[in-house]
C-alpha cells in the first residue's frame, strides 16, 4: 500500500498568515493527490484535486502544488473559518485510496 | 446538486452485523462516470477506505483487505441508493461511518471524492 504521511501533525498561525502543509507519498503517484477540510463533527470536504486544481466554490487562497512523492498545500490570509483539519489523499492506487493522517490548524 | 444522506443504527452489539444505508440524489448509483465509497474515520486508524460499487456494463466491487471478508456493499437502482453491511463487528469497528462519490469522469473533478454523506458514529457495544 502507498503510505501517506503529513507534516507538520498540528500546527498554530494567526488570522491573516499564511501555511503550509507538506504530504509526502512513499513511493510515485504523479499528481493523483486530493485535499480536504475537516472541522469538528463534519464529513471532509474536497479543496484541492489532482494536487493543484481548485474545487468549485473553495476560496482561492487555497493552493496546492506537487508531483511525484511531495505536495503541499498553501493557506494565505488565513480566515477564521479555515481552522480546522486537512487530509491528504492519493488516488493513483485506485482503489486503495489512502489518507494521511492529518494537519490540525489552530488559531494562534 | 448531489447530495447523499445515510441512514442506519448507531449502536451494533458485538458478533452482529453492522449495517448502513446511503441515499443518492442528484446523481445515479449506476451513473459510468462515478464509484460509491464507504470509509470510516477512528481516532486509532484515521480515515480508512473501506470498500466500493460502480457500475460500468456491469457491477463491480472491490473491498480493502482490512474487512474483505466482513464486507459487503450493494447497489439499489430501485431505490437509488447503496447499502454497507459488515459482519461479525468488534470494538475496533466503532467509528464514524461515511459515505461518499469518487468521480472518475464527465463534469465533476476526477479521481477524488467530491461529494460526502454527513456521517454516522457507530458504537459497537453489548
Amino acid at each position: 500500500d502507498i503510505q501517506m504521511t503529513q507534516s507538520p501533525s498540528s500546527l498554530s498561525a494567526s488570522v491573516g498568515g499564511r501555511v503550509t502543509i507538506t504530504c509526502r507519498a512513499s513511493q510515485s503517484i504523479n499528481t493523483y493527490l486530493n485535499w480536504y477540510q475537516q472541522k469538528p463533527g463534519k464529513a471532509p470536504k474536497l479543496l484541492i484535486y489532482s494536487a493543484s486544481s481548485l474545487q468549485s466554490g473553495v476560496p482561492s487562497r487555497f493552493s496546492g502544488s506537487g508531483s511525484g512523492t511531495d505536495f503541499t498545500l498553501t493557506i494565505s490570509s488565513l480566515q477564521p473559518e479555515d481552522f480546522a483539519t486537512y487530509f491528504c489523499q492519493q488516488s493513483y492506487s485506485t482503489p486503495m485510496y489512502t489518507f494521511g493522517q492529518g494537519t490540525k490548524l489552530e488559531i494562534q | 446538486q448531489v447530495q447523499l444522506q445515510q441512514s442506519g443504527p448507531g449502536l451494533v452489539k458485538p458478533s452482529q452485523t453492522l449495517s448502513l444505508t446511503c441515499a443518492i440524489s442528484g446523481d445515479t448509483v449506476s451513473s459510468d462516470s462515478a464509484a460509491w465509497n464507504w470509509i470510516r474515520q477512528s481516532p486509532s486508524r484515521g480515515l480508512e477506505w473501506l470498500g466500493r460499487t460502480y457500475y460500468m456494463s456491469e457491477w463491480y466491487n472491490d473491498y480493502a483487505v482490512s474487512v474483505k471478508s466482513r464486507i459487503s456493499i450493494n447497489p439499489d437502482t430501485s431505490k437509488n441508493q447503496f447499502s454497507l453491511q459488515l459482519n461479525s463487528v468488534t470494538p475496533e469497528d466503532t467509528a464514524v461511518y461515511y459515505c461518499a462519490r469518487y468521480c472518475t469522469g464527465g463534469v465533476c473533478p476526477h479521481y477524488a471524492m467530491d461529494v460526502w454523506g454527513q456521517g454516522t458514529a457507530v458504537t459497537v457495544s453489548s
